[in-house]
């Protein structure tokens, strides 16, 4: 079936450091992908997304680039700061069945500190 | 900019005892979703919801649980008996049609099931 995997956390940087959080998919067909980030009591909020292969997401300095060859999304930021600082979730968007639905990942934390 | 609204934040509960969360989806939203998160563990899919009916469920969307847009304006959980394992955030979520594959998520609503 359709899956996320992502790497554990807590990831923990120190401001400026250059952030990689992987994340691989399995799914049939072609998914949209996205990352999500929760900052501390709030909800999910869309961070970037990809709807086909090659295609780079970018928001707020992060990025991310489908790839269909390696079944993977990494999220990058070249220079983290402490306002960073969330729960980053990677998913899919699954076509076909009655609905579609957003597949999601255990999310990874990310603590930046000063 | 329009967002998902729930209620309660936090809910603390006696296992066996009824629970409703609610949710305010986005107004001209069509389609509504709940997802839960156990602490630590993923994001999962439980129900989507289009034209008040059930679109789709998850295994774990059993006869404990039901969804219904009373007013149309809100969007309901109803978990008729607590258990200790319902114990999670759960997400409402909604979009503007089946082809968007870009939900907005509210802040969640934190059950505890005692």
């Amino acid at each position: 079936g359709n899956s996320v995997t992502q790497m554990e956390g807590p990831v923990t940087l120190s401001e400026e450091a250059f952030l990689t959080i992987n994340c691989t998919y399995t799914a049939t067909g072609y998914p949209s992908l996205f990352w999500y980030v929760q900052y501390p009591g709030e909800g999910l909020q869309l961070l970037l997304k990809a709807t086909k292969a090659d295609d780079k997401g970018s928001n707020k300095g992060f990025e991310a680039t489908y790839r269909k060859e390696t079944t993977s999304f990494h999220l990058e930021k070249g220079s983290v700061q402490v306002s960073d600082s969330a729960v980053y979730f990677c998913a899919l968007w699954t076509y076909g069945g009655a609905t579609n639905k957003l597949i999601f990942g255990t999310g990874t934390l990310l603590a930046v500190q000063p | 900019e329009p967002e998902v609204t729930q209620t309660p934040s936090h809910q603390v509960t006696q296992m066996g005892q009824e629970v409703i969360l609610r949710c305010v989806p986005i107004s001209n939203h069509l389609y509504f979703y709940w997802y839960r998160q156990i602490l630590g563990q993923k994001v999962e899919f439980l129900v989507s919801f289009y034209n008040n009916e059930i679109s789709e469920k998850s295994e774990i969307f059993d006869d404990q649980f039901s969804v219904e847009r009373p007013d149309g304006s809100n969007f309901t959980l109803k978990i008729r008996s607590t258990k200790l394992e319902d114990s999670a955030m759960y997400f409402c979520a909604s979009a503007g049609y089946s082809g968007a594959n870009v939900l907005t998520f509210g802040a969640g609503s934190r059950l505890t099931v005692l």
